[in-house]
């Protein structure tokens, strides 16, 4: 089946480190985003992309970084320059014109 | 800026319908959604309605636009304790794209 897979789903950082997290889709979607989510909160979009090699920034970019290589594959850097790291990642994309979003499940992260 | 705002909480008894509210800021919105989003896992797009639509129809559910005041509703028939998850508006002047506002979810909580 088509979809999104994002991984990990949990994913534990120490102060300091950088992570990534993984966004790979197989629906031969033109455009891919990043989004965080933080409780009692809407999403913010951190980055997007809708070309390969060619990416955008959010509302929120600072302290993140993304590479956009293959169609299929959008993984996001966590740096320690993002001083409150601590969300839920949503990882989600569209084709070229249609609508609404198909998100993947999710990467938590927590800073220890 | 844009914004789109919703309540935070909405309680019914499983069985009733459950109405759920929306207001947007932006009169340039042309695609507006609603998406859920169960416990730890990513969002699911609902059904969607554009801006020269007054109301949309898909099994339960039942979304109703009024464009002069930006308000959106989404109406869920014969409530189960299965739909129960956060619920969220959003809108776009685009078709799901960079755009795309949205508000911060309603929680529905189905008591059996």
């Amino acid at each position: 089946d088509g979809g999104i897979t994002q991984s990990p789903k949990y994913l534990f950082r120490k102060e300091g480190q950088n992570v990534t997290l993984s966004c790979e889709q197989n629906l031969n979607h033109d455009a891919m985003y990043w989004y965080r989510q933080d409780p009692g909160q809407g999403l913010r979009l951190i980055y997007y992309s809708q070309i390969v090699n060619d990416f955008q920034k959010g509302d929120i970019a600072e302290g993140y970084s993304v590479s956009r290589e293959k169609k299929e594959s959008f993984p996001l850097t966590v740096t320690s320059a993002q001083k409150n790291p601590t969300a839920f990642y949503l990882c989600a994309s569209t084709p070229r014109d249609d609508y609404g979003y198909t998100f993947g499940s999710g990467t938590r992260l927590t800073v220890v | 800026g844009e914004d789109v705002e919703q309540s935070l909480f909405l309680s019914v008894r499983e069985g009733d319908s459950s109405v759920i509210n929306c207001t947007y800021t932006d009169s340039s919105s042309t695609y507006l959604y609603w998406y859920k989003q169960e416990p730890g896992a990513g969002l699911q797009l609902l059904t969607y309605i554009f801006s020269n639509m007054d109301m949309k129809q898909d099994q339960r559910l039942t979304v109703l636009l009024n464009k002069k005041d930006k308000h959106l509703s989404l109406r869920i028939a014969d409530t189960q304790t299965g739909d129960s998850a956060i619920y969220f508006c959003a809108e776009s002047p685009n078709t799901g794209g960079f755009k795309t506002i949205f508000g911060a979810g309603t929680r529905l909580f189905v008591k059996a």
